[in-house]
């Protein structure tokens, strides 16, 4: 069966420093993956997915993802974190094509000012 | 992007009694659409996922006589918990997807809590 593991659960950063996810996946074939976002009292918003392609894939507000197939991996990368970045981050996957969507467990990020 | 919404967002009954929460995509059909329940601090767990005109399909370990789910337009879907009890209370979030479309479209979700 398919998962996703996020190995960070809770991440604590100032201002201005640089952020880095991680995300892993077990899946042997082709795969859709998907970071999302969920800020405080909200729902939750894409910020990129990679279907194909250019492996590194650039996002909203500042953030990119990279897929590096030979690691089953998806990290969330931005260069410099601001305090609204304070949020819960999702990575979900699926098996390509229209399947449903299997999410980590998040990655509760706060950004001190 | 494409708008869901979800109404009630925020429920509060009795146990034993039934509540229904409906999910509705604004500027698209939604041919598929998916139910999921997120525990707090917790990740989405999928629940359902149903079709528009077909019988949902449930993940392993959801009771399809208690989620009832129905989706009988394009732009609406309707989840039932029946005899809810206060191991129901959660956050019941709903997506949609287009029939081309690989990306779900979120709605805000719904708290529901069972006393």
């Amino acid at each position: 069966a398919q998962s996703v593991s996020q190995h960070n659960h809770h991440v604590i950063l100032s201002e201005a420093a640089s952020l880095e996810l991680g995300c892993n996946y077990s899946y042997g074939g082709t795969v859709n993956l998907f970071w999302y976002v969920q800020y405080p009292g909200q729902h939750l918003q894409l910020l990129l997915k990679y279907f194909s392609g250019d492996p590194l894939v650039k996002g909203i507000k500042g953030f990119e993802a990279e897929f590096i197939k030979s690691k089953f991996s998806f990290n969330l990368r931005k260069p410099s974190v601001q305090w609204s970045d304070t949020a819960e981050y999702f990575c979900a996957v699926n098996s390509g094509g229209y399947n449903k969507l299997i999410f980590g467990a998040g990655t509760r990020l706060a950004v001190h000012p | 992007g494409a708008v869901v919404s979800q109404h009630p967002s925020w429920v509060i009954c009795k146990s034993g009694t039934s509540v229904k929460i409906e999910c509705r995509s604004l500027d698209f059909q939604a041919t598929t659409m998916f139910w999921y329940r997120q525990f707090p601090k917790q990740s989405l767990m999928l629940m359902a996922t149903s079709n528009e005109g077909s019988k949902a399909t449930y993940e392993q370990g959801v009771e399809k006589d208690k989620f009832l789910i129905n989706h009988a337009s394009l732009t609406l879907s309707t989840l039932t918990v029946t005899s809810a009890h206060p191991e129901d209370s959660s956050f019941y979030i709903c997506s949609g997807r287009g029939r081309t479309d690989y990306e779900q479209y979120f709605g805000p979700g719904t708290r529901l809590t069972v006393t």
